[in-house]
């Protein structure tokens, strides 16, 4: 069981240039996320998604787009990177049910805008 | 959504039982508390959650008084491995993620 899987680990980018991030999980969970961490801080929710088909913008979500075509995975794009994206970024993802606020997360996307 | 706060840092040794301390004065009646644990280059991974009274699983207790106005996350004989950043939050169980994550409590743990 591979959990969340996100891809890639590092990845160094040049301002204005796009990119996607990748994030899969084998749980058959409904809700999945992206976050964003700058240093010293907590996590700030970018995006959303409570089913395939369905997406919400969280606190962070300009500059980002997200797509959910399948439960399974969830990509998270920067359209025109810029040096205030330069993150950790996590993907998450959660069952719903009974389960309270158990969320499961990846191991983490290290991105810098230069 | 509630607004959770906690201490910026702390310091403990080995064997020592530690405790930390969250306020959460505008928790809803529908809202769980849960904890999370980071470790350096890696993601939040979930501690224990409770709603009232305590909670004990393998790894920790939480203790939540009657008001549930606060909560304290209890980490028996903590070792050097411990040491990491802990997260209070505070959401119903259909939050739809949206707990919001300050900046935690810096443990770190001296042999």
């Amino acid at each position: 069981n591979a959990g969340v899987t996100q891809t890639p680990k590092f990845q160094v980018l040049k301002t204005g240039q796009s990119m996607t991030l990748q994030c899969a999980q084998d749980m058959n969970h409904e809700y999945m996320s992206w976050y964003r961490q700058d240093p010293g801080m907590g996590l700030r929710l970018i995006h959303y998604s409570v089913g395939a088909g369905i997406t919400d913008q969280g606190e962070v979500p300009n500059g980002y787009n997200v797509s959910r075509s399948t439960t399974e995975d969830f990509p998270l794009r920067l359209l025109s990177a810029a040096p205030s994206q330069t993150s950790v970024y996590f993907c998450a993802s959660r069952p719903t049910g009974g389960s309270g606020n158990t969320i499961y997360f990846g191991e983490g996307s290290w991105l810098t805008v230069v | 959504l509630a607004k959770t706060t906690q201490p910026i840092s702390m310091d403990s040794y080995e064997g020592q039982e530690v405790n930390i301390t969250c306020s959460h004065n505008n928790i809803a009646t529908n809202d769980y508390i849960t904890w999370y644990q980071q470790f350096p280059s890696q993601g939040p991974r979930f501690i224990i959650q409770g709603y009232k009274t305590k909670v004990t699983n393998e790894v920790a207790s939480l203790f939540i008084p009657a008001d549930r106005k606060s909560s304290t996350l209890s980490l028996p004989r903590v070792s050097l491995s411990d040491t990491a950043v802990y997260y209070c939050l505070v959401g119903d169980l259909d939050s739809n993620y949206q707990l919001i994550w300050g900046a935690g409590t810096k443990l770190i743990i001296k042999p």
